[in-house]
C-alpha cells in the first residue's frame, strides 16, 4: 500500500522562486493536513482540509496556499520562497472526525526543503 | 497560543525501565482526541497510541498506556519495559472538532527526546 505519497522529496529553492509540494494518498480519507518541522518546535499546522473542496489555515499559514485538487490530493504551494521556510515538510491524512474509527493520521515520508 | 505543552525536552531512562512523558493541553471543545507518535532519527511518524475525551477507561498498546486526566488536562505517555529501539522523539497531538463536522484540526506539540540507555 502507497498511503502518503510526497514529491518531491528534496527540493533546493533560490529566494523568491516558487514551488508545490504534492501529496496524494489512496486511503479514500476525508481530512489531509501539510505540517513543518523545524528542530525543537514539534510538527506545525500549516493548512488543513477536512474534505473535499474545504480548507482551513492552520498554526503557521503565511507564505503558503494551499489547494485540495480532489479527494486525493493536496497540495502545498510556496508562491515567494524565503529562507524562514527552509523545513522538513509532512503530508498526513485520516479518515476523519465524520467517522468515530477514523482517528489514526497517517503520515508521509516528509519533504527536505532548503531556500538559499 | 501553544495548546500543547510537553515540558521535558530531553529524558533518559534505563532499558527495561518504565518512563512516562508528559502532555498538558488545552482546548474549550468537549470532544477532543489524543494521540501520541514516534518518530525515531529516520524520520518517519509512528502511530503509537489514541485517546478520546469521552472514553472511560485509559487507554493501552501494547507497551504503550496512555495516562488520561481530563480535569488536569493531562494525557501522559507510560511506555513499559523501554527498548533500545525506543530511543526517538515522542510528540503529543491533540484533535479538536465534532464528529460530523467539516472541522478536523490535529495539532502537535513541541516533543520529548527520549534516550534509553543500555
Amino acid at each position: 500500500n502507497a498511503g502518503v505519497t510526497q514529491t518531491p522529496k528534496f527540493q533546493v529553492l533560490k529566494t523568491g522562486q516558487s514551488m508545490t509540494l504534492q501529496c496524494a494518498q489512496d486511503m479514500n480519507h476525508n481530512s489531509m493536513y501539510w505540517y513543518r518541522q523545524d528542530p525543537g518546535m514539534g510538527l506545525r499546522l500549516i493548512y488543513y482540509s477536512a474534505s473535499e473542496g474545504t480548507t482551513d489555515k492552520g498554526e503557521v499559514p503565511n507564505g503558503y496556499n494551499v489547494s485540495r485538487l480532489n479527494k486525493r490530493e493536496f497540495s502545498l504551494r510556496l508562491e515567494s520562497a524565503a529562507p524562514s521556510q527552509t523545513s522538513v515538510y509532512f503530508c498526513a491524512s485520516s479518515e476523519g472526525r465524520t467517522s468515530p474509527a477514523g482517528n489514526t493520521i497517517y503520515f508521509g515520508e516528509g519533504s527536505w526543503l532548503t531556500v538559499v | 497560543a501553544q495548546k500543547i505543552t510537553q515540558t521535558q525536552p530531553g529524558m533518559f531512562v534505563q532499558e527495561k525501565e518504565a518512563v512516562t512523558l508528559d502532555c498538558t493541553y488545552d482546548t474549550s471543545d468537549q470532544s477532543y482526541g489524543l494521540f501520541w507518535y514516534k518518530q525515531p532519527s529516520s524520520g518517519e511518524m509512528i502511530f503509537l497510541i489514541y485517546q478520546g475525551s469521552y472514553d472511560e477507561q485509559n487507554a493501552t498498546e501494547g507497551r504503550y498506556s496512555l495516562n488520561f486526566q481530563k480535569a488536569r488536562k493531562s494525557a501522559n505517555l507510560v511506555i513499559s519495559a523501554s527498548q533500545l529501539g525506543d530511543s526517538a522523539m515522542y510528540f503529543c497531538a491533540m484533535r479538536e472538532g465534532l464528529i460530523g463536522t467539516s472541522y478536523d484540526k490535529v495539532i502537535f506539540g513541541p516533543g520529548t527526546s527520549l534516550s534509553v540507555i543500555p
